[in-house]
């Protein structure tokens, strides 16, 4: 069993809406990173996360501790929001990987 | 301040030999981490280096090694490459620190033929 689900695996998007992309782990952690990242391979780092919430922009994120559950919501999405989503968790001595979320944005 | 580089970005290896990847962290970065991308596999974890120590390593076979240097640059090694090991290795670095932003290079990618 993986210990870190990323949900939806794919989601499709039109130009304005709000989308959620959720994560889930199975076992206390250090943190908690939301990446992103675009064809060709390039990986930004969005956020990292120990509690509660934070904002960039049109990106929130927020963590709780205790339902080991974190989401990552983009309001009023744009199809340069298009991109592979991964949450990634830091335990003790490991990371570990969500297998990412597709997110596709029409215009 | 420029950002994580990786040399080479592309590579072709044949099954068998060796391969040795580089990565320059940020300046003032001391920490690097190495995981490997494979469409099967995603993303996963190493090594992490601090301070030219190995301080975690991920569930890959010792064909799979590292080491960083006194300025902080950080190279991966794989021997007896296997087709299995054709994938895009991504280094990121940060400051001090367990929970700290890590910053990601552009990644190599490797094919084994």
């Amino acid at each position: 069993k993986n210990e870190v689900e990323q949900s939806p695996q794919n989601l499709t998007a039109q130009e304005g809406e709000f989308i959620t992309i959720n994560c889930s782990y199975s076992v206390g952690i250090s943190a908690l990173h939301w990446l992103q990242q675009h064809p060709g391979g390039g990986i930004v780092s969005l956020f990292m996360l120990s509690s509660g919430k934070k904002k960039h922009g049109r990106l929130i994120a927020t963590i709780n501790i205790q339902e080991k559950h974190s989401s990552l919501h983009i309001t009023a999405s744009h199809p340069r929001d298009s991109a592979v989503y991964i949450c990634a968790v830091r335990f003790v001595n490991d990371m570990r990987f969500g297998a990412g979320t597709r997110l596709t944005v029409k215009p | 301040k420029a950002g994580v580089t990786q040399t080479p970005r592309y590579l072709i290896k044949t099954r068998g030999q060796q391969v040795t990847l580089s990565c320059s962290p940020i300046s003032g970065h001391r920490s690097v981490s190495w995981y490997q991308q494979t469409p099967g596999q995603g993303l996963q974890f190493l090594f992490e280096y601090f301070s030219e120590t190995q301080r975690n390593k991920g569930n890959f076979p010792g064909r799979f090694s590292g080491r960083q240097f006194s300025n902080s640059r950080s190279e991966m090694n794989v021997s007896t490459l296997e087709l299995g090991d054709s994938a895009l290795y991504l280094c990121a670095s940060s400051l001090p620190g367990a929970a700290d932003t890590q910053y990601f290079g552009p990644g190599t990618r490797l094919t084994v033929l």
